[in-house]
């Protein structure tokens, strides 16, 4: 267990669809990552979070959104769902900024869009 | 940008047998790289990193990787192979700025154990 954890575990949705994937770090972690995991483009950088602050942003359609709270916890908001949104949704949590830094992985949601 | 390469998509070990599974990075400085390992219906969990401490890191579970930048590899090695290791493992790099830590992973190799 890495303590990272998210909700849900799976979810099925239907094109054009909105939904949202929760995030909770590890407990002092201030930094969460997002990735998607695809057959066909592998693990992907979607967008990283430091203290509720945007730090960076990698392959994320204008579609997705996401937010980090004063909890710390985040959210990634994806709207308008098409068949290629299909995926397997990682979010990452490390201490701090440092490139040397582990990240630690949570379990993943699975999203199905039919 | 960096990146990783990771060579074949499978690879097939006998149990007790040595693993080899290999990782070449580009990179315009020294690199923080990172090997993953990913479970059936798990999450990615770290095996092992180098942050330029030492070019030999272990790692859990018996793996460790040599860091050697002539080569620009960063391959993973066990020296005998357990059915428990079959799983999907991932060399990944880290944002060369340091302002941000963004991982960029290779494309994965599965790693096939048999009895």
């Amino acid at each position: 267990d890495s303590g990272v954890t998210q909700t849900p575990k799976h979810l099925i949705t239907a094109t054009g669809q909105r939904v949202t994937l929760r995030c909770s770090p590890r407990s002092g972690d201030l930094s969460v990552y997002w990735y998607q995991q695809s057959l066909d483009q592998g693990l992907q950088f979607l967008i990283q979070y430091y203290n509720g602050e945007e730090r960076a942003k990698g392959n994320i359609l204008e579609r997705f959104s996401a937010q980090q709270f004063p909890d710390l916890h985040s959210e990634l908001n994806l709207s308008s769902l098409e068949l290629g949104d299909s995926a397997l949704y990682f979010c990452a949590s490390s201490q701090r900024l440092a490139a040397y830094n582990e990240q630690f992985f949570g379990p993943g949601t699975r999203l199905t869009v039919l | 940008a960096q990146s990783v390469t990771q060579l074949g998509s499978h690879v097939s070990v006998s149990e007790g047998a040595l693993v080899l599974l290999r990782c070449n990075y580009s990179s315009s400085v020294p690199p923080y790289l990172f090997w993953y390992v990913q479970y059936p219906n798990q999450g990615l969990q770290l095996l092992l990193k180098y942050t330029s401490a030492a070019t030999l890191v272990k790692g859990i579970n018996g793996f460790e990787a040599e860091f050697k930048k002539s080569e620009t590899s960063f391959h993973l090695t066990k020296p005998s192979a357990h059915m428990s290791d079959a799983a999907e493992y991932f060399c990944a790099v880290s944002d060369e700025t340091g302002a941000n830590s963004k991982l960029t992973f290779g494309k994965g190799i599965t790693l096939s154990v048999r009895p």
